[in-house]
Order: structure tokens, then sequence, then C-alpha cells
């Protein structure tokens, strides 16, 4: 599978909201409620987000919301702090019990 | 709290194969799946495939398949995965997650990441 659209990079001050999109098919983000975004910071593993297209696991703040219209999966980070310049993936079931990452988008925190 | 715990980092020749180790706690093993996901250096993460905990069901992406080798030890609460014939393309730091058995999708918790280096 070819992998998901995110773009390169986003940036927004402290306080203010960025939305990252992730792009696929209907093979993939559109067939399915299925995406995930995980958010890396360097050399670390990734950290789950939100998985179900929009829902949060204990511990993630309300900050970060994410939704999904047709085949474009978007995370919204709203309230933008230091700590949140990272970088971030989607993922999505792409039938047959695989999935597929987007490429990631880096968040620079002015 | 769960927990995962790899292996150390390989280095390895061109052609070889490498195992890499998962070692959970903090949760019922046999309740959930492994992910494999790796990441080249500088670049995105790859999936690579899932296992479920009893070892019996695994999927894998299909530019992997006949390469990759995924298994679980139930008795030890670990999950292996093999990849065989290494090449270049191959150095990465590879991770495993906790993910569930319904949807084989949701990845909440991973290990550390464990460094394969593939050079002559």
């Amino acid at each position: 599978q070819s992998a998901l659209t995110q773009p390169r990079s986003v940036s927004g001050s402290p306080g203010q909201s960025v939305t990252i999109s992730c792009t696929g098919t209907s093979r993939d983000v559109g067939g399915y409620f299925y995406v995930s975004w995980f958010q890396q910071h360097p050399g670390k593993a990734p950290k789950l987000l939100i998985y179900g297209v929009s829902k949060r696991p204990s511990g993630v703040p309300d900050r970060f919301s994410a939704s999904k219209s047709g085949s474009t999966a978007s995370l919204t980070i709203s309230g933008l702090q230091a700590g949140d310049e990272a970088e971030y993936y989607c993922c999505s079931y792409a039938g047959s019990y695989t999935l597929v990452f987007g490429g990631g988008t880096k968040l620079t925190v002015l | 709290q769960v927990q995962l715990e790899q292996s150390g980092a390989e280095v390895k020749k061109p052609g070889a194969s490498v195992k890499v180790s998962c070692k959970a706690s903090g949760y019922t093993f046999s309740n959930f799946g492994i992910s494999w996901v790796r990441q080249a250096p500088g670049q995105g993460l790859e999936w690579m495939g899932w296992i479920s905990g009893d070892n019996a069901n695994t999927r894998s992406a299909q530019r992997l398949q006949g390469r990759l080798i995924m298994t679980t030890d139930t008795s030890a609460s670990a999950a292996h995965m093999e990849l065989r014939s290494l090449t270049s393309d191959d150095t990465a730091v590879y991770y495993c997650a906790r993910t569930d058995t319904v949807t084989t999708v949701v990845m909440d918790f991973w290990g550390q990441g464990t460094l394969v280096t593939v050079s002559s």
C-alpha cells in the first residue's frame, strides 16, 4: 500500500491551534473508522494520541482532537505548547488486517 | 503498569538474519496482540506486521512476506520478530507495540525500540 499523505511540516505559536491532515483513499482512511494518530519526540518511541478516528486514550489531553471526512483524517492541536513540538503520524487500517502510516508531519512551535 | 522491554541493538551483515525480542509486563499477554513497526534513519514509520498474543494469527506487510517471522511465547509474555536476508535497507529502529485483538489496529503501548544496523 502507498503511505498516507501528510504535510511535511506545520507550525504555530504558543496558544494557537494547528491542524494536520492525512489523506488516503477509499481503501484505507475512507473505507474504515480505524484511524490512529501518534506523537513522536526525537529519539523516543511513538505515543498513541488518537484511535478510532477521534477517541483519546486515558491521559491524553483534550487539546488533541481528531476527525475524518471522506478519505481525509485531521488532527487538531489547540492551545499549542512548547512540548507539542514533535513529529506526528497518522495510521489507518487498509484492509486484509494490514495498516498503513502517513509520512509524518513535523510540528514546530514558534 | 504496562511495559514492553526490547532486546538490545544488533549489527548484522547483509544476508544474515536478526531476531528482536519484546518482553511484556503489566497485563495479560494473551489478551492482546503485538505489532512490529520500524523506522529507518530520518524516515517515517513503517508497519511490518501483527501477531496475536496466543500465537494463533499473524498478518504482515506484503513487501516483507517471506522474510518476516513473528512468534510469541505466552509462558514468557514475550514476542519475537525475526527478519531474514537482511539488506542495508533494513537498517532501522524496530519497535514492538501492544495491539488490541478486536480491530488489530490500536497500538497503545510501545517498546523503547531496537536499533538494527546492517553493514558489511
